[in-house]
């Protein structure tokens, strides 16, 4: 079956450092989305990628979606406390598919 | 617009004893609905999905079982809990595009 690896599991950075996490999937994806699970939260939509090699930005948040739409990453700039929580990749296989397949998450820890 | 409503937020339950997590969805017809299993310290696990009213898939062989007796409603049970059945339990919806998580079940086994 799909499979959708992320890393690192965690990551611990000073405030104000970037912070990347990356997400591979072992088959070839319609669309990605990441999802920010704050501690004790439930998972919260951020973004999806479609086209392949798509770059989309929120703020200091920059998504990208590969050219062989197998592998996508998140990098936040200037991290501050308030972006920490688990960020999740999903993949989807199709327009409508059930087979949502989320990754493992990273777990960022800010220290201010 | 749409909502999705799962309960209890927490609960503590014994060894051997049954489980029914209900999950709810408003504002949406004949929705992609899912379980999913977070264990602690780690990410998400898909248990069932269901695209339509009776239809259930599971995706790992468990304890548990999920039952969708409405267009809008998607249930988790088990007959018998176990210690390795704590975690935290989500409840989601989607429409192609994005997931819609409820606010969870934190379930602790004793």
């Amino acid at each position: 079956g799909q499979q959708v690896m992320q890393i690192p599991q965690y990551q611990h950075v000073q405030e104000g450092e970037d912070f990347t996490t990356y997400c591979n999937s072992s088959t070839t994806l319609s669309n990605i989305q990441w999802y920010k699970q704050r501690p004790g939260g439930h998972p919260v939509f951020l973004i999806q990628l479609v086209k392949s090699g798509e770059v989309k930005k929120q703020k200091r948040l920059t998504f990208q979606f590969g050219e062989a739409k197998k592998n996508s990453s998140l990098h936040i700039t200037a991290t501050q406390t308030t972006d920490v929580g688990t960020y999740f990749c999903a993949g989807s296989r199709g327009a409508g598919s059930y087979q949502l397949t989320f990754g493992k998450g990273t777990k960022l820890s800010v220290i201010p | 617009s749409q909502t999705i409503h799962q309960w209890p937020a927490t609960l503590v339950q014994p060894v051997g004893s049954p489980l029914s997590l209900e999950c709810t969805v408003e504002g949406t017809s004949n929705p992609n609905l899912y379980w999913y299993r977070q264990a602690a310290g780690r990410g998400l696990q898909l248990l069932f999905y269901s695209v339509g009213i009776g239809q259930i898939s599971s995706e790992v062989p468990q304890n548990l079982s999920a039952s969708r007796p409405q267009d809008r409603q998607f249930i988790l049970s088990s007959k018998k809990l176990l210690l390795s059945d704590s975690g935290f339990y989500l409840c989601a919806w989607e429409r192609g595009t994005e997931a819609f998580f409820g606010q969870g079940t934190r379930l602790t086994v004793v």
